[in-house]
């Protein structure tokens, strides 16, 4: 089992560009949340995926936006590249669940460490 | 505005120290308190909190959690220099969207 895979593992753009990253959840599971980790902070929750729509979405602006692939992978999109968004992307994946149910355990990808300058 | 507020930030002890990280938190919806520790890039699942004063334990890792007072702790004994880390609490506040603490930056020197 591959566990969570994300690509690129590094990434550099200018502003203004936009930028796609990838995530590949564990295999059964069918839910994926991004996180944005800035240097020195912990992760902060951007959206979550769950049967290819976007189920809860955390304090970012328009210009993240996502997809979810009936294969359950998972695409990050940031348009408009701002110098703050340089950070850690993280996407998690885990088991299906209901939104009344305990939690399941979300698992890590390594991250794509995305520079903007 | 929900806020997970760990403490200290960082801290620095010898090989065999025992150490207690804090970790406390205001939030709107609350389902359970988690740790995770972070050596390079993904976070690894330690613990999960619902419960008040009841203890979960693995090894020399322990933690604990009181929901009137909104904190946990997480202890560890006998540290190691494999525990060096970054230790992250996080609150579920249902369906599994989390609200991360700043984290505590652990140094276990030889």
């Amino acid at each position: 089992d591959a566990g969570v895979t994300q690509s690129p593992t590094h990434l550099i753009k200018t502003r203004g560009q936009q930028v796609t990253l990838r995530c590949s959840p564990k295999s059964g599971h069918d839910t994926v949340s991004w996180y944005q980790q800035a240097l020195g902070q912990g992760p902060q929750f951007i959206f979550q995926y769950y049967e290819e729509e976007e189920r809860q979405r955390g304090n970012f602006p328009d210009r993240f936006s996502g997809h979810q692939f009936p294969n359950y992978s998972s695409e990050l999109n940031v348009n408009a590249l701002l110098l703050g968004d340089s950070a850690l992307y993280l996407c998690a994946s885990s088991l299906p669940m209901g939104w009344e149910a305990l939690y399941n355990e979300q698992f890590f990808g390594p991250g794509t460490r995305l520079t903007v300058l | 505005e929900d806020k997970v507020v760990q403490s200290p930030l960082s801290l620095v002890v010898h090989e065999g120290d025992t150490v207690t990280l804090n970790c406390s938190y205001e939030v709107t919806n609350f389902r359970s308190l988690l740790w995770y520790k972070q050596e390079k890039k993904a976070p690894t699942f330690l613990f999960m909190l619902t419960s008040s004063g009841i203890e979960k334990k693995s090894g020399r890792l322990s933690s604990i959690l009181d929901k009137k007072e909104l904190f946990s702790i997480l202890n560890i004994t006998a540290t190691q220099t494999g525990d060096s880390a970054v230790y992250l609490c996080a609150v579920d506040q249902g369906a599994q969207k989390l609200v991360f603490g700043q984290g505590t930056r652990l140094t276990i020197n030889p």
